[in-house]
This record gives structure tokens, C-alpha cells and sequence, in this order.
């Protein structure tokens, strides 16, 4: 199984900030990844597939990189309707479609 | 507009089979460029898959959860299900189905399934 590891665990961030997470791979994924916004008593929402394609309706403040074993996901300027936990997820390699453990960002 | 609905008991007893059943609506079950799924988080916790179907009736389990998980599909009712057996607490958790695409875009809003006596 592949395991997905993110980083920080929880970012620390003022609005209008720019914020990197961190995911990686134990192995490699290609360009299999997908990152997901989840707020408090919600469903997540997928934001990035394909490592750096934005879903449909995705503000062009969300982006994503990488390939292989590591991928960032930046926010390029904080809103408040960005505080959230992000998740990233491999489906190059399932079953499992494994998740990373999340990254918080919080309010500064 | 595409939707997903999970049903299914709020309570379960510990050694008792968690079932839950997703209805979707807008949109044909039967497309063949999609897999439905099944994932869940435990309370406070982060997202594990659990599996998936295929229109066809193929299915796709997590290894740490294979032998307790049954997943179907019924085209007629545009629906699929879950069947968890031999639960305890640490299977309580919001349940939520999905559609999967490479890429999860669809969520249904999710359902807490408490395992207790």
C-alpha cells in the first residue's frame, strides 16, 4: 500500500498570505494525485486532480505540482474561506485510493 | 444536478453488519466513465477509502478491510451499497459515497454510524 505523507500538520497563515502544504508519496504515483478542502462538518471538496488540474469552479488561487513521489498544493493569497483542512490522495495505485493525514491551515 | 445520498441506520451493535445504501440522482449509475464509492472518517479523524464499484458489478476493496467489506451495485435503482460485518467501535465514523473519477468531484453530505450496544 502506498502511504501518503503531508506536511505541516497544521500551517499557521495570515489572509492574503501564501500558503505551501506538502504531500508525499512512499512510492511513486505519477501524476495520479488529487488534493481536497475540508471544512468543519462538511463533505470534502475536490479542488486538484491530476496533480495540477483545478476541478470546475476552483478559484486560480489554488494550484497545484509535482509528479512522481512529491506535490505541492499553494494557496497564492489567503482568503477566509480557506481555513481548512487539506487533504491529498493517490489513485495511482488502488485499491487503496490512500489519503495523506491532512494538513490544517489555521488563522494567524 | 448530480446528487448522493447515503441511507441507512445511525446505530449499530458491536459483531453486527453495518449496511448503508447511496442513491444517486442526475445522473446514470450506469456511465461507464466512473467508479462509486465508499469512504469514511472516524470522528476527528482523517479520510480512509474503503472501496468501490464499477457500473458492471466489479469491485475494489481496501486490504485492511477485505474480508469484512461487500460492496454492490443496482442499476435499476441508480443506487449502491455497503455491507461492513463484524463492527465495533472503531468502525464508527461518518460514512460518505462518492463519485470517482480519478479524482473524487461528487460527495453525498455524509452519515455518522455509531457502533455501540
Amino acid at each position: 500500500e502506498i502511504v501518503m505523507t503531508q506536511s505541516p500538520a497544521t500551517l499557521s497563515v495570515s489572509p492574503g498570505e501564501r500558503a505551501t502544504l506538502s504531500c508525499r508519496a512512499s512510492q511513486s504515483v505519477s501524476g495520479n494525485l488529487a488534493w481536497y478542502q475540508q471544512k468543519p462538518g462538511q463533505a470534502p471538496r475536490l479542488l486538484i486532480y491530476g496533480a495540477s488540474t483545478r476541478a470546475t469552479g476552483i478559484p486560480a488561487r489554488f494550484s497545484g505540482s509535482g509528479s512522481g513521489t512529491e506535490f505541492t498544493l499553494t494557496i497564492s493569497s489567503l482568503q477566509s474561506e480557506d481555513f481548512a483542512v487539506y487533504y491529498c490522495q493517490q489513485y495511482n495505485k488502488w485499491p487503496p485510493g490512500t489519503f495523506g493525514q491532512g494538513t490544517k491551515v489555521e488563522i494567524k | 444536478q448530480l446528487q448522493l445520498q447515503e441511507s441507512g441506520p445511525g446505530l449499530v451493535k458491536p459483531s453486527e453488519t453495518l449496511s448503508l445504501t447511496c442513491t444517486v440522482s442526475g445522473v446514470s449509475i450506469s456511465s461507464r466513465s466512473y467508479y462509486w464509492t465508499w469512504i469514511r472518517q472516524p470522528p476527528g479523524k482523517g479520510l480512509e477509502w474503503i472501496g468501490s464499484v464499477y457500473y458492471s458489478g466489479s469491485t475494489y476493496y481496501n486490504p485492511s478491510l477485505k474480508s469484512r467489506v461487500s460492496i454492490s451495485v443496482d442499476t435499476s435503482k441508480n443506487q449502491f451499497s455497503l455491507k461492513l460485518s463484524s463492527v465495533t467501535a472503531a468502525d464508527t465514523a461518518v460514512y460518505y459515497c462518492a463519485r470517482d473519477k480519478g479524482g473524487i468531484d461528487y460527495w453525498g453530505q455524509g452519515t455518522l454510524v455509531t457502533v455501540s450496544s
